[in-house]
């Protein structure tokens, strides 16, 4: 199996919800990733996990918190989001290592009103 | 610091021709690179990497990417294009630790 799986593929959601977007990848891979990307523009990272640890943190605000609840799963939660965090959010994992490729699950397209 | 440019926003091509879509690279040391593809409304999908050895790589879908270190460029080719090729291609470079610095992207469309 070399899918990763993202829930769901639309969302909409208001400032004041909390919402939750859910990524699994069943390849054995020990590095994952969360993705923002505004249209026709390159991938921006968010956030790195590695063997279930948040390694990589890049300066994220804290209305997007990540969770990693077992090596398969990635979770993002979203409290109190702003419209200019609507975005395709993709997640990802690899083997780790400079020359391991990633792999992109399809995105959760994030609309906030 | 680790990166890869991408001169062209946009490339067109007709159905049948061959196409290139070009990248450029700026790494110390040896360079892992690697393209990727994303069709409309989907997440990126894997296409070809550089590791070392052959500087002619070949990857997925009938693409193929030749690396040349005295012109730092690592231009993704295919012989004959589809429409079906139409899409967003990324260039990327291991950018530090866990890290991929991606291109800023290059339109590929492919016209019937």
């Amino acid at each position: 199996d070399t899918e990763v799986t993202q829930t769901p593929k639309h969302l909409v959601m208001g400032m004041t919800n909390k919402k939750s977007l859910k990524c699994e990848q069943h390849m054995g891979h020990r590095a994952m990733y969360w993705y923002k990307q505004k249209a026709k523009k390159p991938p921006e990272l968010m956030f790195v996990y590695s063997y279930e640890k948040l390694s990589i943190n890049e300066s994220v605000p804290s209305r997007f918190s990540p969770e990693c609840p077992n090596s398969s799963l990635l979770n993002l939660h979203l409290h109190a989001l702003q419209p200019e965090d609507s975005a395709l959010y993709l997640c990802a994992s690899s083997r780790g290592g400079k020359d391991n490729e990633q792999f992109f699950g399809p995105g959760t397209r994030l609309t906030v009103l | 610091a680790q990166s890869v440019a991408q001169p062209e926003d946009q490339v067109n091509v007709a159905e049948g021709n061959p196409l290139t879509v070009k990248c450029t690279y700026s790494v110390s040391g040896n360079p892992y690179l690697f393209w990727y593809v994303q069709y409309p409304n989907r997440g990126l999908q894997f296409l070809l990497k550089y590791i070392t050895g052959d500087n002619l790589v070949k990857g997925s879908y009938g693409f193929e990417a030749e690396f040349n270190k005295s012109q730092t460029s690592f231009h993704l080719k295919k012989p004959s294009a589809l429409v079906s090729d139409s899409a967003l291609y990324f260039c990327a470079v291991p950018g530090g630790y866990q890290k991929v610095t991606f291109g800023t992207g290059t339109k590929l469309q492919v016209i019937p």
